[in-house]
């Protein structure tokens, strides 16, 4: 099975803030990656796709970038809509496995 | 609107059996996969099971292999999760998923649409 890993598992930020968010997978996933937002008691969104695809709808504030095993997502200014917790998701082959997960909360 | 609801959720006894079901709606259900992933108390995301559009093709985690089938009736837009003789660590919250690619040339994606979720709790 792929093992995702996230850093850091807790981020403590200020609207405005530029935020980076690590995933790193246990193999060569190529761009086989995505990226989820889910807040308390709601279920995950996709953010993004094939490692750099932002989803449909949702803010350019985000981006994401990386292949093979290294990835990131970034928040280039966080807005009180972003205080959430984070995951990274490996799709390149079953079973789906996701990081676990980074909570982003207000400094 | 396009939206997924699952449904059959409650406390079930270690060893009985419970039924989930998610319904699609807004959109063309039988040219999806439906996937169904849990997330334990307090925990992250846990990948259960896949269903092709058709229904042809499943897959699923070693954690529910033997217990949990997965399968569908596209006449009623409904994808199931039979949960045969749960655990107490099968108590989650049970969300369902669509694959973002539509249609027989699909290979694993990821999910763009997620239902509300469904909460299973495994107790005696």
């Amino acid at each position: 099975d792929i093992q995702m890993t996230q850093s850091p598992s807790t981020l403590s930020a200020s609207v405005g803030d530029r935020v980076t968010i690590a995933c790193r997978a246990s193999q060569d996933i190529s761009s086989w990656l995505a990226w989820y937002q889910q807040k308390p008691g709601k279920a995950p969104k996709l953010l993004m796709y094939k490692a750099s695809t932002l989803e449909s709808g949702v803010p350019s504030r985000f981006s994401g970038s990386g292949s093979g095993t290294e990835f990131t997502l970034t928040i280039s200014s966080l807005q009180p809509d972003d205080f959430a917790t984070y995951y990274c998701q490996q799709y390149n082959s079953y079973p789906v496995t996701f990081g676990p997960g980074t909570k982003v909360d207000i400094k | 609107q396009v939206q997924l609801v699952e449904s059959g959720g409650g406390v079930v006894q270690p060893g009985r059996s419970l039924r989930l079901s998610c319904a699609g709606s807004g959109f063309t259900f039988s040219d999806y996969a439906i996937y169904w992933v849990r997330q334990a108390p307090g925990k992250g995301l846990e990948w259960l099971a896949v269903i092709s559009y058709d229904g042809a093709n499943k897959n699923d985690a070693d954690s529910v292999r033997g217990r949990f089938t997965i399968s569908r009736e596209n006449s009623k837009n409904t994808v199931y999760l039979q949960m045969n003789s749960p655990r107490t660590d099968d108590t989650a919250v049970y969300y369902c998923a669509r694959d973002r690619c539509s249609g027989g040339h699909c290979q694993l994606n990821s999910f763009d649409i997620w239902g509300q979720g469904t909460v299973v709790t495994v107790s005696s």
